[in-house]
Formats: C-alpha cells, structure tokens, sequence
C-alpha cells in the first residue's frame, strides 16, 4: 500500500542553525505534499504545502523541496527559533479533494536557545 | 470562522466499552476525514466522508469501528467494544470540496484500560 517515509524521527538544532526533514513517497500518483506542524497540547496546523508541477517553494524561513522522479522531498527550516520546536509531520496526497493522505511519522524538533 | 472542532477532548474507558467521538467539521466542507495517531507513530487514515457518504473506509481497523455523517455535517467514530490497541489519539479533519488542504481539529485521545 502507499506509504510515507520520514527522517529523522528526532531533530536537536541550535538556535539560529538551519534544519531539515526528509520524506520519500510511494504513490507514483501523489501530487500533493503538505506539511503540518504540531506543538505540543495543540491540533497539526498546514504550515507549507508543495504541488508537483513546481520543484521548490519558499515561505519566509521555511522551504519545501520536491524531486518526483525520486519521490523524495523536504522541509527546510532556517535561523531555527525556540518557537519552532514541535513535531513536524510531511505528508502525500492528491492535489483534488477526495483522496487520503498519508502521513510520515514525525519528526521531533528540538531548538535549544 | 470557527476551526474544526471534536468532542470529547479525553476519553477514559476500560476494555469492552464503547466510546463515541464527535467531529464538527468547518461549515461548508464536504470532505470530512478521521484519523488516528499512536503515540510514537504516523497520522493513520481511517476514512474520508464526501458529504453524507463514505468515499473511502480502507483504513479502518476493523468492524468495531463505525463512523456515521448522518447529513452531511458532523460525524461520529464509534468504538465498540473498545479493546487496549485503539487507543491513542484520533483526530478528525476537513476540507472544502475542490482542495485537498485539511484543517485538523484538537484530537480525541482515548485510553482504554
């Protein structure tokens, strides 16, 4: 079945350092790659999400990248802050609403100030 | 706007019970989602609802499980009998009918004794 890998399962940056999350995919089909932040007590919230007709996209600090013929991508977090930590989960879908996703299994981020 | 939201925020039950969750989904949204996530774990599908029916059930564990949409507007997940694996945390989504961009609710995490 389709499924979502995730690493690392456990991230520890100092703050200001860059980080960054890696997922690999399954589904051939998938075209539609978000990633949700969850702090700790407090429900995933979307923070960047990625389609498959671009490679790259950029918001701020964060950056997704997308390499579909590799079925691979990341989340690239930069000059890391204590609020950034929490659990970061990347996930694979379909862009049209209808589809389930699938979800790696986290990634705990730790940013020591 | 109010977010999606779930009822009740703990659940405490012994094995052989049976549990209800609830998920009030953001007015307007057709798709309705449940998830569940072991500590430790990735965020499992269970279903998808598209209005008042079930678009997809492929990752519900087993016939203990029954998730009804009476309406097309909030849902249920009922437990029943609820044993020691089900628990864990369950979260309910959705999105609006064209896009696949969730919104999560705060979660149910259910304990069974």
């Amino acid at each position: 079945g389709e499924n979502v890998e995730q690493h690392p399962s456990t991230l520890s940056v100092q703050e200001g350092d860059s980080a960054v999350i890696k997922c690999t995919y399954s589904d051939s089909a998938s075209n539609y790659f978000p990633w949700y932040k969850q702090e700790l007590g407090k429900r995933p919230q979307l923070i960047i999400d990625i389609r498959s007709n671009v490679g790259e996209k950029k918001d701020q600090r964060i950056a997704v990248t997308l390499n579909k013929t590799a079925k691979h991508f990341s989340l690239h977090i930069t000059e890391t802050q204590p609020e950034d930590s929490a659990v970061y989960f990347c996930a694979a879908s379909r862009a049209t609403g209808g589809f389930k996703t699938i979800f790696g299994a986290g990634t705990r981020l730790f940013v020591k100030a | 706007e109010a977010g999606v939201t779930q009822f009740p925020s703990h659940s405490v039950i012994e094995k052989g019970q049976t549990v209800t969750l609830r998920c009030d989904p953001i007015s307007g949204h057709d798709n309705l989602y449940w998830y569940r996530r072991v500590m430790g774990k990735e965020i499992k599908f269970l279903l998808h609802f598209v209005k008042e029916s079930k678009q997809d059930e492929s990752g519900m564990p087993n016939n203990r499980f029954l998730a009804e949409r009476t309406g097309g507007t909030y849902s249920t997940l009922k437990v029943q009998p609820a044993e020691l694996e089900d628990s864990g945390v369950y979260f309910c989504a959705s999105s609006q009918a064209d896009t696949n961009e969730q919104f999560f609710g705060p979660g149910t995490r259910l304990t069974v004794l």
